[in-house]
């Protein structure tokens, strides 16, 4: 069965560095064609995808925060990590990783962790 | 948003509701639609424009014509009530884009 699970801090100061992991179980990202995305949703509003890493460590980043993003992969752990600098109120939401399967192009995400809050205030 | 869908769809138990996704990309590339019901992550619900996931009810399908996908739930049930995303990929580097999210009421 395939799970993912999302962890980190709830409340992050603004300008501070936001880390979150993403435990998966049931895949590894050493498998060939295995991704990871991490997607957010501010309160109230749409989807937002911000990074998405690869079997082989690529790394694909969202044109407007790529910036400020990094993703990479621990796969002894089968754990994926995420960081954003510079924290704003304004990046305040849930934060979830997904699977998808790279066949033939990009494919849907087919598994999402259950999601982590983040609230940036002071 | 690339991807353009309407913010609200109002069906009554037992018809049908269409949901559209309109984007240039959408000529060229799949689409998929996923489900979210409030304080829950999202669910796929249909991938590369037509195909259900093993899991999903045959009430929904999907298709595709041009620039403009749709998401299409028969037999609508109150449990379909939801926040339906269709997303597609913006090119080979940007491989996931979301439409602003259509919300599905039952009468």
């Amino acid at each position: 069965q395939v799970t993912l699970r999302e962890s980190g801090p709830a409340l992050v100061k603004p300008t501070q560095t936001l880390t979150l992991t993403c435990t998966l179980s049931g895949f590894s990202l050493n498998t060939r064609e295995m991704c990871v995305s991490w997607i957010r949703q501010p309160p109230g509003r749409a989807l937002e995808w911000l990074a998405l890493i690869d079997w082989d460590n690529n790394k694909y980043y969202s044109t407007s925060l790529k910036t400020r993003l990094t993703v990479s992969k621990d796969t002894s752990k089968n754990q994926v990590v995420l960081t954003m600098t510079n924290m704003d109120p304004v990046d305040t939401g849930t934060y979830y990783c997904a699977r998808t399967v790279y066949s033939g192009g990009w494919n849907g995400l087919d598994s999402w962790g259950q999601g982590t809050l983040v609230t940036v205030s002071s | 948003y690339d991807l353009t869908q309407p913010p609200s769809v109002s069906v009554s138990p037992g018809q049908t509701a269409r949901i559209t996704c309109s984007g240039d990309s959408l000529s060229k590339r799949y689409a998929y639609w996923y489900q979210q019901k409030p304080g829950l992550a999202p669910v796929l619900v249909i991938y590369k424009d037509n195909k259900r996931p093993s899991g999903i009810s045959g009430r929904f399908s999907g298709s595709s014509s041009g620039t403009t996908v749709t998401l299409t739930i028969s037999g609508v049930q109150a449990e379909d009530e939801a926040d339906y995303y269709c997303q597609s990929a913006d090119s080979s580097a940007t491989p996931y884009v979301f439409g602003a999210g259509t919300t599905v009421t039952v009468l």
